[in-house]
């Protein structure tokens, strides 16, 4: 299995409601990776996790929070969103050692706030 | 032509071109980069990659140019086909321990019949 999955497909939610994006490789992979893209734009950084320890945090407001229950998978758990945090959401996987190496991207999720 | 748009620049070739996409990236000590294409509404998917000490990759109908000096990735689609449309991003990789990339800002392909 060669393939990094995401559900849902597309959400739409309130300023006040809490959601999650999910996200899951079945590669054998040690990190993992939240971006966040916006339209007719480069992926941003969010969070990496490393060996299911998060290791880095791009300043991301606190509304944003990740979880990786377990090596396989890696959460967003969304709370207080607003209208400007709309865009796709990717995650992506990369075997985590052995040097630099290409990351796997999944179809990512595309958030709507209203 | 390649023409600077809003907020995306655009190449529009022919099909059966040859096509050249240009990325210029920031950090001289990056040691890995990437291609990666983006069709409307899907992840980016790998494409090519090139370490840093190489200048030249090759793949089927595409190639990776490195210049460090001036530091310069280049992508080459040979024979573009209209299911060569789509952005393509350059990424560099900065911290080797976590594979972490820095993308570049896109170029979008568009490929006439």
């Amino acid at each position: 299995d060669t393939e990094v999955t995401q559900t849902p497909k597309h959400l739409v939610m309130g300023m006040t409601n809490k959601k999650s994006l999910k996200c899951e490789q079945h590669m054998g992979h040690r990190a993992m990776y939240w971006y966040k893209q916006k339209a007719k734009k480069p992926p941003e950084l969010m969070f990496v996790y490393s060996y299911e320890k998060l290791s880095i945090n791009e300043s991301v407001p606190s509304r944003f929070s990740p979880e990786c229950p377990n090596s396989s998978l890696l959460n967003l758990h969304l709370h207080a969103l607003q209208p400007e945090d709309s865009a796709l959401y990717l995650c992506a996987s990369s075997p985590g050692s052995g040097g630099p190496n290409e990351q796997f991207f999944g179809p990512g999720t595309r958030l709507t706030v209203l | 032509g390649e023409s600077v748009g809003l907020h995306l620049p655009t190449l529009s070739v022919q099909e059966g071109d040859n096509s050249i996409i240009n990325c210029a990236y920031s950090n001289s000590a990056s040691d890995y980069f990437i291609w990666y294409k983006q069709e409307s509404g899907k992840g980016p998917q790998f494409i090519i990659d090139i370490r840093s000490n190489m200048d030249k990759r090759q793949g089927q109908r595409v190639t990776v140019l490195l210049n460090k000096t001036v530091k310069h990735l280049s992508l080459q689609i040979a024979a573009t086909q209209p299911g060569d449309s789509a952005v393509y991003f350059c990424a560099e990789i900065l911290n080797s321990g976590y594979s972490t990339l820095t993308f570049g800002k896109g170029t979008m392909l568009l490929v006439s019949p």
